[in-house]
This record gives C-alpha cells, structure tokens and sequence, in this order.
C-alpha cells in the first residue's frame, strides 16, 4: 500500500462546475495535510494547508479533513480553464521535527471551457 | 519578498560526471529540503536541512549528497551520474522546525546523456 494515494485522473469538469479531487494516507498519526498546484513544466504551488479534522476554506478552494478516514480533499469550486493543472496531495507523516512529506501521485484536472 | 531560488535552471551531463546544484531559501528559513519528480517515481524526498544537519534522508544511494551552510543556503551533489538520474530537482524552504509548509523554488532540470 501507497503512503499518500490519489486517482491519477485525468479528472475532466465543464467551467463553472465544482472539482473534487482525493487523497487517502496510511499513518494515522500524520499530522500536516497540503496540496499543491503543478503546472506541466513548472515547480509546485501551494494552494492549501490543513491540520485539523473538517473543512477550511480559502476563496475558490476548500480543503477537506478527516482524520479517523485518513482521507483528505479539495474542492474547487466555479472551475475556470486556468485550474486544469495536476494537483499534488502532500501529507507529513511523521510530524514532529520534520519538514518530510510525502506526495501522492498527483490528480491532472481539465476544465473544459 | 523573494522566493526560493535554485541555480542552475536547466543543464545537460554526461553520463559518469558529477552535478551540484544550489538552493537560496526564503529569507529566515531555516529548514532546506530536496526532492526529485520524474514521470515515473513521482516526487519523491531526497534529504532535509535545518541549522546545517541533515535531520532527513531518503531512500536514494550515497552518490546523492548534500549540505547547508550557516546561512542556511543548501547544495545537493550528485556524483557519477546515471541517466536515471534526469530528472527535475527542487528544493523548498520552510520556516518552522516541523510539520510547517514548505514553499518550492522554480527547479532545476538534469538531463543526462
């Protein structure tokens, strides 16, 4: 079993629509959940970051917790062309002292205009 | 306030040669970590830096190495590179102990011929 999981897509919504992509982990002790934005030929981007169980939004976009499910999501809400990029899920297992996550496959969302 | 910054961009290796890549991470972090993403493996952990010790390793050979300095500026080596070495190399910076966001910088891509 994968540390950090993710449907590998690709994930196609029409503009306008809501996206939901997942991600499930397997340490329950994991602390720190984050997911980031890659466009094809760029360095990942930071959209959100998430430490405790239930939802946190942040205009567009609402990240989603649930600890005893070890399960978390991302919701994009009013889809545009400009969100179709691949969406990383990050997850620190090992809390404590460390900056070490780990990455999921990564989820390739494409709007349709 | 600027970004992390990774030099070079792009550079081509032959096979056999040794590579060294530099990292400049925001200002007042402190934490320096690595990561290599190919199609195939995905992103994965290299090593992690906080206040010049190496607190973080991840699962690749000896040939990749790395350091941080007291200005918490980071290199990562790679010696006789093999041409599954190719890859894109990021580095990200955070500016807590553990479980803190980690920001990435731009990238540098390897070719190895």
């Amino acid at each position: 079993q994968k540390e950090v999981e993710q449907n590998s897509g690709p994930l196609s919504v029409p503009e306008g629509a809501i996206a939901s992509l997942n991600c499930t982990y397997s340490d329950r002790g994991s602390q720190s959940f984050f997911w980031y934005r890659q466009y094809s030929g760029k360095s990942p981007e930071l959209i959100m970051s998430i430490y405790s169980n239930g939802d946190k939004e942040d205009g567009r976009f609402t990240a989603q917790l649930n600890k005893a499910s070890q399960y978390v999501s991302l919701l994009i809400r009013d889809s545009q062309p400009s969100d179709s990029a691949t969406y990383l899920c990050a997850v620190n297992l090992y809390g404590g002292a460390t900056n070490k996550l780990i990455f999921g496959t990564g989820t390739l969302l494409a709007v349709q205009p | 306030k600027a970004g992390v910054t990774q030099t070079p961009r792009y550079l081509i290796k032959t096979r056999g040669q040794q590579v060294t890549l530099s990292c400049s991470p925001i200002s007042g972090h402190r934490s320096v970590s690595w990561y290599q993403q190919t199609p195939g493996q995905g992103l994965q952990f290299l090593f992690e830096y906080f206040s010049e010790t190496q607190r973080n390793k991840g699962n690749f050979p000896g040939r990749f190495s790395g350091r941080q300095f007291s200005n918490s500026r980071s290199e990562m080596n790679v010696s006789t590179l093999e041409l599954g070495d190719s890859a894109l190399y990021l580095c990200a910076s955070s500016s807590r102990d553990g479980g803190n966001t980690i920001y990435f910088g731009e990238g540098s891509w390897l070719t190895v011929v």
